[in-house]
């Protein structure tokens, strides 16, 4: 059974990055079939895609465009997780982020991480 | 604003049969199949319907899906206290190169 574990801190300041990462259990990260990606939903903007990694031969990154110049989806081969960073994080970024499975759709999710940004 | 579109909130008595709509645009559900998620509260969106009308394993054949032109829609057949939750559609946007979904759906139990 596949299971994606989330973990990271649930408070984040204003003008710091902000750190997640998702562990993924009964499948692998180098999966030539799956897309690891990061979503967040808020009350203000909904379900709002962030980006995914993902590899086919190589890696691949691709970012939303609302966030591109402050995103990083890592890989970690080693551990089989992949990873959220967000710099510069204002309070609109307060949110609940989720990590998920594509196989073709998102068919997997993370139980979510509430994430506020505040002083 | 999300980019797919649906009714902010639908109802039913038990037992009744509700629909939901989704209307996206060509570059979404117009050339990509669409996807339904159920979230109940404090939950993640748990997988409902994918490409357009397949169920995962699980998911009981009260829930349906259907897809025309731009539009997708999801259909719910005897209608159980259950089933009150919120419903988004989701659909690959190839001109954005990403995921897109809908403001999500209330559906009350009356």
């Amino acid at each position: 059974q596949v299971q994606l574990q989330q973990s990271g801190p649930g408070l984040v300041k204003p003008s710091q990055t902000l750190s997640l990462t998702c562990a993924i259990s009964g499948d692998s990260v180098s999966s030539n079939s799956a897309a690891w990606n990061w979503i967040r939903q808020s009350p203000s903007r909904g379900l709002e895609w962030l980006g995914r990694t993902y590899y086919r031969s190589k890696w691949y990154n691709e970012y939303a465009a609302s966030v591109k110049s402050r995103i990083t989806i890592n890989p970690d081969t080693s551990k089989n997780q992949f990873s959220l960073q967000l710099n510069s994080v204002t309070p609109e970024d307060t949110a609940v982020y989720y990590c998920a499975r594509t196989k073709g759709f998102l068919d997997l999710w993370g139980r979510g991480t509430p994430v506020t940004v505040s002083s | 604003q999300s980019v797919l579109t649906q009714p902010p909130s639908a109802s039913g008595t038990p037992g009744q049969r509700v629909t939901i709509s989704c209307s996206g645009s060509r570059s979404n559900t117009g050339s990509n199949t669409a996807n339904w998620y159920q979230q109940l509260p404090g939950t993640a969106p748990k997988l409902l319907i994918y490409d357009n009308n397949q169920r995962p394993s699980g998911v009981p054949d009260r829930f349906s899906g259907s897809k025309s032109g731009t539009s997708a829609s999801l259909a719910i057949s005897g209608l159980q206290s259950e089933d009150e939750a919120d419903y988004y559609c989701a659909s690959w946007d190839g001109s954005l190169n990403g995921w897109v979904f809908g403001g999500g759906t209330k559906l009350t139990v009356l």
